[in-house]
């Protein structure tokens, strides 16, 4: 299994756009890259799911350099909402198959 | 996106007794479904891996006697702590499998155990 490696916690106020970058160096061929964000106790959240080059979605963008060594979350315009820890995970077949959680990154939203 | 239910949501009982909990995929089938455990401040732990029609798959260091999996439907599966203990509280999370949505996870909201 790839293992991630993230920020440890990011700071951001309302309305900011924010970027967390994960590395997953050993990343497999067949290995999707998929970020999710969890609130206290609560269950991971799906946000959003990729291979390569760019997707986006009605909440979040992914970027995947050519190399697929590391990928990019970005969440524009955060709000206080957005206050949560946010995972990168990488896993074969689409994060199908058993998936190893790192330690994600902690969000914080100010004012 | 495909949804998971978990039932109950928190849980206390007392030392000893054995508790169920249970995962549910709402709309999709599962044949796999997955087990985490996680303490307060840290990251999810993958307990086991649960498979419909066949036995658990169980990680390292996880006792397969004390937590028993069940996954008798394409969209249930049963975790058991029996004989739990104080050390056994903590923050169960299941999730599921989904082939119509390329093979994505997707977390149940979490199961809160207090064991006394």
């Amino acid at each position: 299994l790839a293992k991630t490696t993230q920020p440890i916690s990011m700071d951001s106020y309302e309305g900011q756009e924010v970027n967390i970058t994960c590395s997953h160096n050993n990343i497999a061929t067949n290995d999707y890259i998929t970020w999710y964000q969890q609130f206290p106790s609560q269950g991971p959240r799906f946000i959003i799911q990729g291979y390569k080059t760019k997707v986006t979605n009605e909440v979040a963008s992914l970027f995947i350099p050519a190399d697929r060594k590391s990928s990019t979350l970005s969440l524009p315009r955060v709000s206080l909402s957005d206050t949560a820890v946010y995972y990168c995970l990488v896993g074969e077949g689409g994060g199908g198959n058993k998936l190893t959680f790192g330690t994600g990154t902690q969000l914080k939203v100010e004012l | 996106g495909a949804v998971v239910s978990q039932h109950p949501s928190r849980v206390i009982c007392k030392s000893g007794t054995s508790v169920k909990i249970e995962c549910r995929s709402l709309d999709f089938q599962a044949t796999t479904m997955f087990w985490y455990r996680q303490f307060p401040k840290q990251s999810l732990m993958l307990m086991a891996t649960s498979n419909e029609g066949s036995k658990a798959t169980y990680e390292q260091g996880v006792e397969k006697d004390k937590f028993l999996i069940n996954h008798a439907s394409l969209t249930l599966s049963t975790l058991t702590v029996t004989s739990a203990h104080p050390e056994d509280s903590s923050f169960y999370i299941c999730s599921a499998r989904s082939g119509q949505y390329q093979e994505t996870q997707y977390f149940g909201p979490g199961t809160r155990l207090l064991v006394l």
